[in-house]
């Protein structure tokens, strides 16, 4: 079984509608964080938890909120879903021992598609 | 100035030649560095990560660190067709424990 797993892997939806992306992990890493990508660029940090009650935005948290509703589990909405956010969505986790050398392993990816 | 950037390329070299892969840091407080290999709609994969001044081998892929000069590389021996996807350069940036990525590196590795 994978260590992190995201569900949708793949959803259509149209603009205006609330969607939800989930993230698990079985690796009992404490930190969790969502990324998305767009085409040709690279990662982008949208937000990040180093335990359940720490939660703090990333460089692009406007219009996404989250929920980590317990260690292994960091949920991504998006209130109203608009056009520009179709991109893949990856959730990752580390084990935050040490800050300086901690390292990310990523889940399968979320293709959201917004019409 | 971007954080972290890489030359997006396309990078292509024949098969069984040494690809390099290069990427230059802004912040000069950054400790850790990190090589992800990225195949097309897949996830990225950790390949390396260095933190000190020097090489870092592991099989075919080594990977340098030149604090002074900002700079990280990733070498590929014996480059193989399945070698060919995006290599994402990663920083950790000062203490925070965030990762910055720059933009990628596509490599193609033709037969």
């Amino acid at each position: 079984d994978a260590d992190v797993t995201q569900t949708p892997r793949n959803r259509i939806t149209k603009t205006g509608k609330r969607i939800m992306l989930e993230c698990s992990q079985t690796k009992g890493h404490d930190r969790m964080y969502w990324y998305r990508q767009d085409p040709g660029l690279g990662l982008q940090l949208i937000y990040y938890s180093f335990d359940v009650k720490d939660i703090n935005k990333g460089e692009i948290s406007d219009g996404y909120s989250v929920s980590r509703q317990a260690q292994a589990k960091f949920s991504l909405s998006l209130e109203s879903a608009i056009p520009n956010q179709t991109a893949l969505y990856f959730c990752a986790t580390s084990p935050g021992a040490f800050l300086s050398t901690d390292t990310q392993y990523f889940g399968p990816g979320t293709r959201l598609t917004v019409l | 100035q971007k954080e972290v950037e890489q030359n997006s390329g396309p990078l292509s070299v024949p098969e069984g030649a040494i690809a390099s892969l290069n990427c230059t840091y802004s912040d000069r407080g950054s400790q850790s560095f990190f090589w992800y290999r990225q195949y097309s709609g897949k996830s990225p994969e950790l390949i390396m990560s260095i933190y000190s001044n020097g090489d870092k081998e592991d099989g075919r892929f080594t990977a340098q660190l030149n604090k002074a000069s900002q700079y990280v590389s990733l070498l590929i021996r014996d480059s193989q067709p399945s070698d060919s996807a995006t290599y994402l350069c990663a920083v950790i940036a000062g203490n925070t424990g965030k990762l910055i990525f720059g933009q990628g590196t596509t490599l193609q590795v033709k037969p």
